[in-house]
């Protein structure tokens, strides 16, 4: 399967912890976003990378999440003190480039609750 | 005023019929605009993607955009059950972040 590839794909976990997620994107992908989704909303950008420099970040990044992608390979999505607002589908999504004919392509994601 | 709003539904149709799925959306920047379908539980997969006016057409999808009403608009043909699904529109204002919309629900009913 050469589809974006998230790790792990559940994670349970009490208040306060600190958990990691990591995504593989499709081979020879330069774009890499980071995604969030809560239970009948659509999903909410987080972040994304070009090779592995980080060039956008919402205003939903708080100050205790920290992404990086330092080979401009595979990526990991740090919370830290997790809270119970934390829960959510967390999706990876990567794509060839840049342009209207560049889509994003999703991977199954990791869904987090918090305990 | 929402940045992309679709309908939540249920949009109901019986199988074989066509369903009409609309999404508008407030940015007249937004340049590029994605069909993502969801099923329960599933992460979204990519069915369509317009950037420019008019129709696209691929298989049973037909995808519609009008800049000028900032609205645009997914046909599904031949509806069958397995087309029930969440539908996820989606706008890139410079071909970076997708903004989504809530989805709309569509049930097709044998």
């Amino acid at each position: 399967d050469t589809g974006v590839s998230q790790d792990p794909r559940h994670k349970i976990t009490k208040r306060g912890q600190n958990v990691t997620f990591r995504c593989d994107p499709i081979s020879e992908h330069n774009r890499l976003y980071w995604y969030r989704q809560t239970l009948g909303q659509g999903p909410e950008f987080l972040t994304y990378f070009q090779n592995e420099a980080q060039l956008e970040k919402s205003r939903l990044l708080s100050d205790r999440f920290s992404a990086e992608r330092p080979k401009g390979s595979f990526s990991t999505l740090e919370i830290q003190r997790t809270e119970q607002g934390d829960s959510a589908m967390y999706l990876c999504a990567s794509s060839l480039g840049a342009g209207g004919d560049q889509p994003q392509h999703f991977g199954d994601g990791t869904r987090l609750s918090i305990l | 005023q929402k940045e992309v709003e679709q309908n939540s539904g249920p949009l109901s149709v019986p199988e074989g019929a066509i369903a009409s799925l609309n999404c508008t959306y407030s940015d007249r920047g937004s340049q590029s605009f994605f069909w993502y379908r969801q099923y329960s539980g599933k992460s979204p997969e990519l069915i369509m993607f317009i950037y420019s006016n008019g129709d696209k057409e691929d298989g049973r999808f037909t995808a519609q955009l009008n800049k000028a009403s900032q609205y645009v608009s997914l046909l599904i043909r031949d509806s069958q059950p397995s087309d029930s699904a969440t539908y996820l529109c989606a706008v890139s204002l410079n071909t970076d972040k997708l903004i989504f919309g809530t989805g709309t629900r569509l049930q097709v009913f044998p």
